[in-house]
């Protein structure tokens, strides 16, 4: 069955630094990839969306690869700050498959 | 514009009681997707519609589960009857029409959800 795994559940880093959450996917092939945020008491919302023909996409301060070979999406903010604490959610979709969203990681950017 | 309206956003009932979640979509929006999400679940797809006409229900757990879209700015969730496992927040997406006919790959706006609570 679809299987989507997110980094871990919670990731804490320091103010100034990359962050790097991570998307696994197995079972699935998937033609798109989106990454949301959702804050508490919020619902998600869109941040960035890759195709499997792209290698990288860039918004700002985030940066998304998708590397189908690898079944993994990488998704980068670079220069946190503490906005920047949320969960963040992956979600993979494609024609004729059904739209999976990832159990989301929590990150806290530390002052 | 106005986003995804969501009522109530909050809801608390006791078991067996009939529950319905309401959704306005964003107005020119023909995708129309109904979520569950859960600690142990997290966002789980019941069903969504195009062009009001429901299109995959595989999500929807029971025949306790209904979902109506009477015209392109309303949707209604209904759970008759409402059983303590139903607690969740459930949550109200909708998007437009993406390149061909696959709707993955345009972003989903969300509501800010209803929580409902069975007693």
């Amino acid at each position: 069955s679809q299987k989507i795994e997110q980094n871990s559940e919670a990731l804490n880093i320091q103010e100034g630094k990359t962050a790097t959450l991570t998307c696994n996917y197995t079972n699935y092939s998937p033609a798109y990839l989106q990454w949301y945020r959702q804050d508490p008491g919020r619902g998600p919302v869109f941040l960035l969306l890759i195709r499997e023909n792209e290698k990288e996409k860039r918004k700002e301060r985030l940066k998304v690869t998708f590397d189908t070979t690898l079944k993994q999406s990488l998704f980068h903010i670079t220069a946190s700050q503490p906005a920047d604490s949320a969960t963040y959610l992956c979600a993979l979709g494609g024609y004729g498959q059904n739209f999976v969203f990832g159990p989301g990681t929590r990150l806290s950017v530390l002052p | 514009d106005a986003g995804v309206i969501q009522s109530p956003r909050h809801e608390v009932t006791e078991m067996g009681q009939e529950v319905t979640l309401r959704c306005k979509p964003i107005s020119g929006h023909d995708y129309l997707f109904w979520y569950r999400q859960t600690m142990m679940r997290g966002l789980e797809l019941l069903i969504y519609f195009n062009n009001n006409v429901p299109i995959d229900d595989s999500g929807m757990p029971e025949d306790r589960f209904s979902a109506k879209m009477p015209n392109a700015s309303f949707s209604t969730l209904k759970i008759q009857p409402s059983e303590p496992r139903d607690s969740a927040v459930y949550f109200c997406a909708s998007s437009s029409t993406g390149t061909g006919i696959d709707w993955g790959n345009q972003p989903q706006h969300f509501g800010d959800g209803t929580r409902l609570s069975i007693l």
